[in-house]
């Protein structure tokens, strides 16, 4: 089975730090998987996603995030935070469900950039 | 524009009723899923559809009900049934259903049980 776990449920970091969000995943084939975010009240939009390419992966708003198998990590990294990167973020492992696949969401990180 | 339209946007209901959560796109995708979205959960999957007149239970099907008469149309009703209804709901679509590539997701529903 499919699984995600997001470690920290808040992360603040300061305007033009560093942002560092992390995502493990379980899964018993190789995994594809995505990072989403989400600003309040409003759908999710894809930031990146790993489809068994390049390791690095490169995404909207300079997000990027790494495949590191013998971690089963996918953490999301930022090199310089802005104000209007607050919201929630969300990793999502694809999985198999009878003849289809499906997103397994880890349950996300909210993002606060403090002035 | 192609996407995902949802309506309404917000909706309000009485312990008892059922009520219907329109989805619909234009992106010629041929899987639909319908999420609900509590505080600190994250998503969890309540139904998806691959094609026309099939879908499957999702991970909270209970006191739920779909269809999929069209492609582009995937409506949700949520019965009195359901326990505790209140939450944000998410529709999205995939153009296929191998996992690889991603879902787009529409703009969601809050309902609210008075």
């Amino acid at each position: 089975a499919q699984s995600v776990t997001q470690l920290g449920s808040h992360v603040s970091v300061s305007e033009g730090a560093l942002v560092l969000l992390r995502c493990n995943y379980s899964s018993s084939v190789p995994p594809y998987l995505f990072w989403y975010v989400q600003y309040p009240n409003q759908g999710l939009q894809l930031l990146l996603k790993y489809t068994s390419a390049a390791t690095l992966v490169k995404g909207i708003n300079g997000f990027e995030a790494e495949f590191k198998k013998s971690e089963t990590s996918f953490h999301l990294t930022k090199p310089s935070a802005h104000m209007s990167d607050a919201a929630e973020y969300f990793c999502a492992v694809s999985r198999v469900s009878g003849s289809a696949r499906q997103l397994t969401f880890g349950s996300g990180t909210q993002l606060t950039v403090l002035p | 524009d192609g996407g995902i339209t949802q309506s309404p946007k917000y909706l309000f209901r009485k312990e008892g009723q059922n009520v219907t959560l329109s989805c619909e796109q234009n992106l010629n995708h041929d899987a639909m899923y319908w999420y609900r979205q509590d505080p600190g959960q994250g998503l969890r999957l309540i139904y998806y559809s691959q094609i026309v007149n099939d879908f499957q239970k999702g991970d909270i099907a209970e006191g739920y009900s779909v269809s999929r008469e069209k492609k582009e149309s995937f409506p949700l009703t949520v019965t009195s049934a359901q326990k505790n209804p209140t939450a944000f709901y998410l529709c999205a679509s995939s153009p296929e259903d191998r996992g690889r590539n991603e879902q787009f997701f529409g703009p969601g529903t809050r309902l609210t049980v008075l």
